[in-house]
């Protein structure tokens, strides 16, 4: 069965303080991983895209690493902003007809001031 | 705007009672998706369509559930005899669907979801 686990469900960190989030998938036939970040009440936005070849990708404070071989990806946050309190979603895209997108549970991070 | 934009934002209802979605996509893309979302969970695969073809559908989409796309473009998703279940976030998503290769990301962009509750 296609599935992608987060670790942690939820977390909490102080402003200016570094995380990392976890992922990890049984998806096949493997295309990408994405990362997402969703505010409350908005859809999902795409952080990151890795292929089968990248093993890391940064945007800005955020940078996504992949391990094709464990079937693991991190997400690290530098120098956390209030701001970047949201669900962070990881998602897995199959190489099929549909391109359908597996996606985990995210993990909620909240940081306070 | 040119993103994708879904209607109404909220919808409040009673079981019992239809309700009609609707999302407009992006204009030149060719692929629109809808998407479930519970409280605290991610998105789950509900159907597709390809221009206005309906590719696939998951097995959450349950007969009371019926989703259109007549002209190719925005796409409407009904849901008959609501039921208190039902209640969550319905996401719809557009991507352009290339001739693939390994550059090919087929990148989903997702509108801001509407919000169903049934009383």
């Amino acid at each position: 069965k296609n599935q992608v686990e987060q670790s942690p469900q939820s977390l909490i960190i102080l402003e200016g303080k570094n995380c990392t989030l976890q992922c990890n998938y049984t998806v096949s036939p493997f295309s990408n991983l994405r990362w997402y970040k969703q505010d409350t009440g908005r859809g999902p936005v795409s952080l990151t895209i890795m292929t089968f070849s990248e093993n890391t990708k940064s945007n800005g404070r955020y940078t996504a690493t992949l391990d094709a071989d464990t079937k693991q990806s991190s997400l690290h946050i530098t120098a956390s902003q209030l701001s970047d309190s949201a669900s962070y979603i990881c998602v897995v895209q199959q190489r099929n007809a549909g391109n359908m997108l597996t996606f985990g549970g995210g993990t909620r991070l909240m940081v306070k001031p | 705007d040119t993103g994708v934009s879904q209607n109404p934002r909220h919808k409040i209802t009673k079981r019992g009672q239809n309700v009609t979605f609707r999302c407009d996509p992006i204009s030149e893309h060719n692929r629109l998706y809808w998407y479930r979302q519970t409280l605290g969970q991610g998105p789950e695969f509900l159907t597709y369509f390809q221009n206005e073809a309906q590719l696939e559908k998951s097995r959450l989409l349950s007969d009371r559930f019926s989703a259109e796309r007549p002209k190719g473009s925005f796409s409407t998703l009904e849901i008959q005899r609501t039921e208190q279940g039902d209640s969550a976030m319905y996401l719809c998503a557009s991507s352009l669907a290339s001739s693939g290769g390994a550059g090919s990301y087929n990148e989903q962009f997702f509108g801001p979801g509407t919000r169903l509750t049934v009383l």
